[in-house]
């Protein structure tokens, strides 16, 4: 099975300012078809996971533009650039390359 | 509106059964592949198991710790698909959510159902 190892466990953030959140897997992701298939996610409090970014760096309909992902192989980013107070919630990385899935430990959000 | 509602959560002995269902709507479900994630209570993401559509023959896969214990199956006549759970360990307690994958060219959860909470205790 795939690992995913997500960085750090909590991130406290100031309004206003960026941040960033740090997926490893413990192989690539790189599909012969040249995607990456790294999905991020976001579950805000009392919420269902929701969809943010696909193949690595794509992001979802709907989601705002302050979320980016980047990364190849092994190594994948998410950034916000400007936190805002509706982005608190935990951030899974997920791995779509072969089954069984697999999600990183998360990653907590909180305002300061 | 899509929407994905689970049901059939509770309360049940070690040892017991249990059959979820995700009931889905505004949605092509007869040519959605279906998954089950589980979340023990402050705890990260599980995946379960997998059921494909039909033009897949309808395979299925499970996670290691569910293997030979749970069951995945879909009535599309009726839009629902199941997780048929037996013989139920402790550690089976968490909300288990259904969640649609987009396939192939897509290989991600776009919608995902509200949850419905397993809870295995004496």
């Amino acid at each position: 099975d795939i690992v995913m190892t997500q960085a750090p466990l909590s991130l406290p953030v100031t309004p206003g300012e960026p941040a960033s959140i740090s997926c490893r897997s413990s192989q690539s992701l790189l599909h012969s078809n040249g995607n990456e298939y790294l999905d991020w996610y976001l579950q805000k409090p009392g919420q269902s996971p929701q969809l943010l970014i696909y193949w690595g760096s794509n992001r979802a309909p709907g989601v705002p533009d302050r979320f980016s992902g980047s990364g190849s192989g092994t190594d994948f980013t998410l950034q916000i650039s400007r936190v805002e107070a509706e982005d608190v919630g935990v951030y899974y990385c997920m791995q779509a390359l072969q089954i069984p899935l697999t999600f990183g430990g998360g990653t907590k959000v909180e305002i300061k | 509106e899509v929407q994905l509602v689970e049901s059939g959560g509770g309360l049940v002995q070690p040892g017991g059964s249990l059959k979820l269902s995700c009931a889905a709507s505004g949605l092509s479900f007869s040519g959605s592949d279906i998954h089950w994630v589980r979340q023990a209570s402050g705890k990260g993401l599980e995946w379960v198991a997998r059921i494909r559509a039909k033009g897949y023959n309808y395979a299925t896969a499970y996670a290691a710790s569910v293997t030979g214990r749970f069951i995945i199956f879909r009535d599309d006549s009726k839009d629902t698909a199941y997780l048929q759970m037996n013989s139920l360990e402790t550690e089976d307690t968490a909300v288990y959510y259904c969640s649609r994958y987009v396939p192939n060219s897509g290989r991600f959860f776009d919608y995902w159902g509200q949850g419905a909470l397993v809870t295995v205790s004496s």
